[in-house]
């Protein structure tokens, strides 16, 4: 059955620091989604993307953070530069439409220190 | 704007009794709602979809607009049923996000 990937699971960086989650969607796959999870919350809507363009983002979702599909299979969420409350759960997830169900990456767990 | 509501954070019950894990929900219009589950070191995983209207691992989730819930119920639980639960709300139409809950964390005793 395929699945949506994330790399890596666990990513450790200092405050200020530029990092880059990766995610591959579920080939077929139009629609790409990033939430988040900080330890105890619930999980957050950050970013949808659609088309090669964003399709709707969240409050949190500021100019610190983008989204790109750098090919046909890669869709990432960088953080130029982290700040100690970013350190979260990432989810990807992708849908085939976008009523579709989402289906969910493992998560990358990210730490800044 | 669209909030959904879980007011157990943990729910214990022993293996063969039923199950009710709650959900509430604020919405205006005519939301779609999930139940994802998320077994230990595992993905979040759909579980069913009101849509559906299906019965999934004994699982079953009734819309209730009148009261705007969606609660998740099992009439025998089962140790594996141990994991957590987020109930989730698409408010559809051009909109893409889904809006969760904060979990409910079952644990099935033996």
């Amino acid at each position: 059955e395929p699945e949506v990937t994330q790399t890596p699971s666990h990513q450790v960086t200092q405050m200020g620091q530029e990092v880059i989650l990766r995610c591959v969607p579920i080939s077929n796959h139009l629609y790409f989604y990033w939430y988040r999870q900080i330890l105890g919350q619930k999980v957050e809507f950050l970013v949808s993307f659609y088309n090669n363009e964003i399709s709707e983002k969240s409050e949190i979702f500021d100019d610190q953070f983008s989204v790109e599909r750098p090919d046909g299979s890669n869709f990432t969420l960088k953080i130029r530069s982290t700040k100690l409350e970013d350190s979260a759960m990432y989810f990807c997830a992708s849908s085939r439409e976008s009523k579709n169900i989402q289906y969910f990456g493992a998560g990358t767990r990210l730490s800044v220190l | 704007a669209q909030r959904v509501t879980q007011p157990e954070k943990l729910l214990s019950v022993f293996k063969g009794a039923p199950v009710e894990l709650k959900c509430n929900y604020s919405y205006s219009g005519s939301p779609e709602l999930f139940w994802y589950v998320q077994y230990s070191r595992q993905r979040l995983q759909l579980l069913l979809r009101h849509i559906s209207r299906e019965s999934i691992k004994g699982f079953t989730a009734d819309l209730n607009k009148g009261e705007t819930s969606f609660h998740l119920k099992k009439p025998f639980a089962q140790e594996e049923d141990s994991a957590m639960y987020y109930c989730a709300l698409h408010s559809g139409g051009s909109n893409y996000k889904l809006t969760f809950g904060k979990g409910t964390l079952l644990t099935v005793n033996p």
